[in-house]
This record gives C-alpha cells, structure tokens and sequence, in this order.
C-alpha cells in the first residue's frame, strides 16, 4: 500500500509571499489531516476532512490559511501571505474510520524568511 | 498548562541501557497513540492502547496505559541506535481515533 504523499519536501520564501502544499491520501481513506508543528512542539492540528467536506478547522487561521479537499481524494493548504511564525512542518495524514492511528506523509518543512 | 505533558522533554542514554518515556494526560483517555519521528520527517506509528491496564510490546518497545487511563509509559530494552528520534504520544479524547492531540515529545540519543 502505498503511503501519503507530500509535496514540496523542503519550501522556502520571503514573507508575505504565498504558499502552497500538496497532499494525496492512502486510497481508500476517507479522512484527510493538516497538521502544523513548529520546531520543538508536538504537532498541532489544522483541519480535518471527512471526504471532501470540512469536520473541524477551529485552530486554522482563516485570515491566511486556506485547505481544499474537492474531489475528496487529494487536498491542498495554502497560506496567503505568509508570515515568520508560519515556519514549520505541515504534515498531512489520513485514516479510515477505525481505530489503529493515523499514517503520516513525510511533511513539507516551510521556513519563511 | 499542557493537556498532555511527556516528559522528559530530551533523553540521551548510552547503547545497550534501557529507558522510560512518559506521557500523563490531564483529562482520561479513551486511547493513547505512540508515535516515532525522525528529525524533519514523518510521524511512523507504533502502538495504539485503549483499555485500563493495558499492555503492548513491539520488538524491544513496550508501552502501557494505567488503570485511569490518564497516564502511559513507553519503555525501550537494550536501546540501539536506531531507537534515536522523537517520541510523541497522541491522544483520543473523542473515543472516534480522530483528531488526534499530541504531546511535546521526548528526543532520544543513543549514544556508542
């Protein structure tokens, strides 16, 4: 099976530049997740999708951050402009509705200068 | 405060020793995750606990739950050095496996 896949690795831009990430799910799994974690904190969540509709984006920063899931497969965060404090790696994870974990993508490391 | 606190925050032991990583949650639990980083990449899972008492072991991993489910334990036999990276529990507190909250981390060196 393969695992969620994340693009870029490694992004790096001035602020109030604009961003984006890509992600695409294990297949199958209907629940998609932006996770932000900042250097030495665990990973917080961003926003969650139950196939292509939004379950939970409390902690998403809407006057800059935005995430789509159209098709209910693959989804897209985008931060719009960026500032310092953005800087850290967006993990995207995705689960069937059981009960055995997440599986992570490797995480893209976003450093705004 | 933290919601959920590991401790401790860094850990550097020597090859061949064994270590303990804790996890105490400030409310219960319906489960605990455990989870391995390493450094700038991916979260790889390891054990999810869900009853009180609970006990699991993976290779030279084990990880418990106690009875009130607000606190957990990792524990490492015999460290190598392919047990360095950063450990992070997660907690479900909606008892549906989603929306995972996480802890700080433990970062483990093992040395030679």
């Amino acid at each position: 099976e393969a695992g969620v896949a994340q693009s870029p690795r490694y992004k790096i831009i001035e602020k109030r530049q604009s961003v984006a990430f890509w992600c695409n799910p294990i297949s199958g799994h209907a629940t998609l997740y932006w996770y932000q974690q900042i250097l030495g904190q665990g990973p917080k969540l961003l926003i969650q999708f139950q196939n292509n509709g939004v379950v939970d984006d409390s902690q998403l920063p809407k006057d800059r951050f935005s995430a789509e899931r159209l098709k209910g497969v693959d989804s897209t965060l985008k931060i719009q402009p960026a500032k310092l404090e953005d800087s850290a790696v967006y993990l995207c994870a995705s689960s069937r509705p059981s009960r055995v974990g997440y599986t992570f993508g490797s995480g893209t490391r976003l450093t705004v200068v | 405060s933290q919601e959920l606190e590991q401790s401790p925050q860094s850990l550097i032991v020597q090859e061949g020793k064994n270590l303990t990583i804790n996890c105490t949650s400030s409310k219960t639990l319906y489960g605990l995750y455990w989870y391995k980083q390493k450094y700038g990449e991916g979260l790889i899972f390891l054990m999810m606990l869900q009853k009180g008492g609970e006990e699991k072991s993976h290779e030279k991993i084990t990880a418990k739950l106690d009875e009130k489910k607000q606190q957990s334990s990792l524990h490492i036999t015999a460290s190598q050095p392919s047990h360095a990276g950063i450990y992070l529990c997660g907690a479900d507190r909606t008892g549906t496996a989603s929306k995972l909250t996480f802890g700080t981390g433990t970062r483990l060196q093992v040395t030679l």
